[in-house]
């Protein structure tokens, strides 16, 4: 365990569905990412929230939606979201910017999105 | 565009034997460089990481970083077959945001 927890592990919706993932840590980390692993490609970074401000988006469809209401806390929500949008998702959470050279990005066990 | 390559594999290898891990990267100014391991169906987990010139040991894996020629490695000796995996090369500068490479499979078989 990583110190960084992810609910659901696995969820299948529909294409009209509204759903929100939920990643939780506990390591006082002041940065957040959610990233897409697809099969055969690499991890694609979506979002990123330090100190709850977002300050990176990768070009993402408005279909995902990021929430960060705290440093411990991170939300995507889904709604009208596309076959293709089937995938592993992935938190992480990194600790200050200091540090992070030596000590990087820790990952949640990831939630298994399947639309259908 | 930054980018990190990898060889896709599958890397096939005997138990016993010295796995070499290769990754090349795009950017220059990058500073820092991780290995993280993959299991199947799990999340990445780092295994090393490097930032200076040369070679830095930790048990049976070795990061091997040579900025001139912007390429980093990782050897595992007497590999196991609990490392197969996939293994990412991961490579940052001063965004403090890495840059993933697509992950190379290991096969170790018995």
């Amino acid at each position: 365990e990583t110190g960084v927890t992810q609910t659901p592990r696995h969820l299948v919706m529909g294409m009209t569905n509204k759903k929100s993932l939920k990643c939780e840590q506990h390591l006082g980390h002041n940065a957040m990412y959610w990233y897409k692993q697809s099969a055969k490609k690499p991890l694609e970074l979506m979002f990123v929230y330090n100190f709850k401000e977002q300050t990176e988006n990768n070009s993402v469809p408005s279909r995902f939606s990021p929430e960060c209401p705290n440093s411990s806390h991170l939300f995507l929500h889904l709604h009208t979201l596309q076959p293709e949008d089937s995938a592993l998702y992935l938190c992480a959470s990194s600790p200050p910017a200091a540090a992070r050279y030596t000590d990087t990005q820790y990952f949640g066990p990831g939630t298994r999105l399947t639309v259908l | 565009q930054k980018e990190v390559e990898q060889n896709s594999g599958p890397l096939s290898v005997p138990e016993g034997a010295i796995a070499s891990l290769n990754c090349t990267y795009s950017d220059r100014g990058s500073q820092s460089f991780f290995w993280y391991r993959q299991y199947s169906g799990k999340s990445p987990e780092l295994i090393m990481f490097i930032y200076s010139n040369g070679d830095k040991e930790d048990g049976r894996f070795t990061a091997q970083l040579n900025k001139a020629s912007q390429y980093v490695s990782l050897l595992i000796r007497d590999s196991q077959p609990s490392d197969s995996a996939t293994y990412l090369c991961a490579v940052m500068g001063g965004s403090y945001i890495p840059t993933f490479g697509r992950g190379t499979s290991l096969i170790v078989h018995p």
